[in-house]
């Protein structure tokens, strides 16, 4: 069964950078048939995906954090990572890794596997 | 940027339907998903490609798209499917999420 956890500091100062790590186990990040993905949902409110990686590294973001956000992929770890940069409070939320199958129909693309969720809160 | 309204709630009585309404400009020409979130855990995956339900999910759910409106039917509503639910769909090469709905089953 495959799992998928999330870890990193859950208390982050204002501008400072947000770094997340997901491990992946009882499956290999290294497949062509997934891409891999955090999303991010604040207390109370609701979900915002943040961005996907492949297992060649190839990335694509969220155009509203874009500018903020770099993940990246160790498949020799097995695991896939998340940093922010310039948090603020608005940043504060729980953040989940996940998993999207690799469809041959561009737009039908879903999430089937979640991790547990860290939250992390930005403050001073 | 593209936008996707729920109601914010629906109530329903046990063993009655659901209906759980996603909207958003030409809806119906995207694969929509759901997904069920429970207090305190990681959303589930309930429906994909607007009528597709993943292994281990019950029949009583299921999912329609058209026009502008995307629906998630629970036919038979149980006391464990109160929850949060939203819709998911692709945009502009960006994965874009539904406001979300709380079910209450009274």
């Amino acid at each position: 069964q495959l799992q998928l956890q999330e870890s990193g500091p859950g208390l982050v100062k204002p501008s400072e950078t947000l770094s997340l790590t997901c491990t992946v186990s009882g499956g290999s990040i290294r497949t062509s048939s997934y891409y891999w993905v955090w999303i991010r949902q604040p207390p109370g409110k609701g979900l915002e995906w943040i961005g996907s990686v492949y297992y060649t590294g190839s990335t694509s973001y969220n155009p509203s954090l874009k500018s903020r956000v770099a993940i990246s992929i160790d498949t020799s770890k097995n695991q896939f990572s998340l940093k922010l940069t310039s948090v603020t409070a608005a940043d504060t939320a729980v953040y989940y890794c996940s998993r999207r199958p690799a469809t041959s129909v561009a737009g039908s693309e879903y999430f089937d596997y979640w991790g547990q969720g860290t939250l992390v809160s930005v403050s001073s | 940027s593209y936008e996707l309204t729920q109601p914010p709630s629906v109530s329903v009585s046990p063993g009655q339907t659901a209906s759980i309404t996603c909207s958003g400009d030409k809806l119906g020409d995207k694969n929509v998903c759901w997904y069920q979130q429970k207090p305190g855990q990681s959303p589930v995956l309930v429906i994909y490609q607007n009528i597709k339900r993943p292994s281990g999910i019950p029949e009583r759910f299921s999912g329609s798209n058209s026009g502008n409106t995307a629906t998630l039917t629970i036919s038979g509503t149980q006391a464990m499917d109160e929850a949060d639910y939203y819709c998911q769909a692709w945009d502009n090469n960006s994965y874009v999420f539904g406001t979300g709905t709380k079910v209450t089953v009274l």
